[in-house]
């Protein structure tokens, strides 16, 4: 198993630029996330979503944009990238809370974005 | 609103020693608690979890407690190795409210 993978690794985009992030599980999931880290401010949870079709926001939506075509895709969308987005996304995955009464998650490698 | 602190500063530790690193917080009752590790970029990962009704869990060389009075988790690694050199990540969870993280303590094991 890949377990969580993103793509791409690494991106440079200038003001006003768009672009898409993808995010894949193989472990049949029903939640995923998409987190962003800066330095001395931790994870914040952008969007998430608890099921194919479905998204929801999180922390620090704008700006983003996110869908859930397939359960195992989640997709998240900049369509015009400011330099305050330059930041390290990751995505994650977990069951479903309603199984397991807790919420661990598994994450991806994570993407570096780059805004000029 | 809910606060998670951890010590935003390094801890340097001899190997051998035994690490404890603390996360603290306030304005929330989590049902659970969990600790990740994450190293230079890499995503977290799962290390362990404790429910609020759990004082203490271990898991080989990890020891977690949770004390729902003093609102404090503290993490140990006993006969710490370098390798266990990372930043580690306490997370808050409970009911139906989204997992909220700390912004992490670094490690760092001296040979």
């Amino acid at each position: 198993n890949a377990g969580v993978t993103q793509t791409p690794k690494f991106r440079v985009l200038k003001t006003g630029q768009s672009m898409t992030l993808l995010c894949a599980q193989d472990m049949n999931h029903e939640y995923m996330y998409w987190y962003r880290q800066d330095p001395g401010m931790g994870l914040r949870l952008i969007h998430y979503s608890v099921g194919e079709g479905t998204t929801a926001k999180g922390e620090v939506p704008d700006g983003y944009n996110v869908s859930r075509l397939k359960k195992q895709n989640f997709l998240l969308g900049l369509e015009s990238a400011a330099p305050s987005q330059t930041s390290v996304y990751f995505c994650a995955s977990s069951y479903s809370i309603f199984e397991l009464g807790t919420d661990t998650q598994y994450f991806g490698p994570g993407t570096r974005l780059t805004v000029l | 609103s809910q606060k998670i602190e951890q010590n935003s500063e390094a801890l340097n530790i001899q190997e051998g020693k035994t690490a404890t690193l603390t996360c603290n917080y306030t304005n929330y009752s989590p049902a659970y608690l969990q600790w990740y590790r994450q190293d230079p970029g890499r995503g977290p990962v799962f290390l362990l979890l404790i429910r609020e009704n759990e004082k203490e869990k271990r898991k080989e060389r990890l020891k977690v407690t949770f004390d729902t009075t003093l609102k404090q988790s503290l993490f140990h690694i006993t006969a710490s190795q370098p390798a266990d050199s990372a930043t580690y990540l306490c997370a808050l969870g409970g009911g139906y409210q989204k997992v909220t993280f700390g912004i992490g303590t670094k490690l760092q094991v001296i040979p």
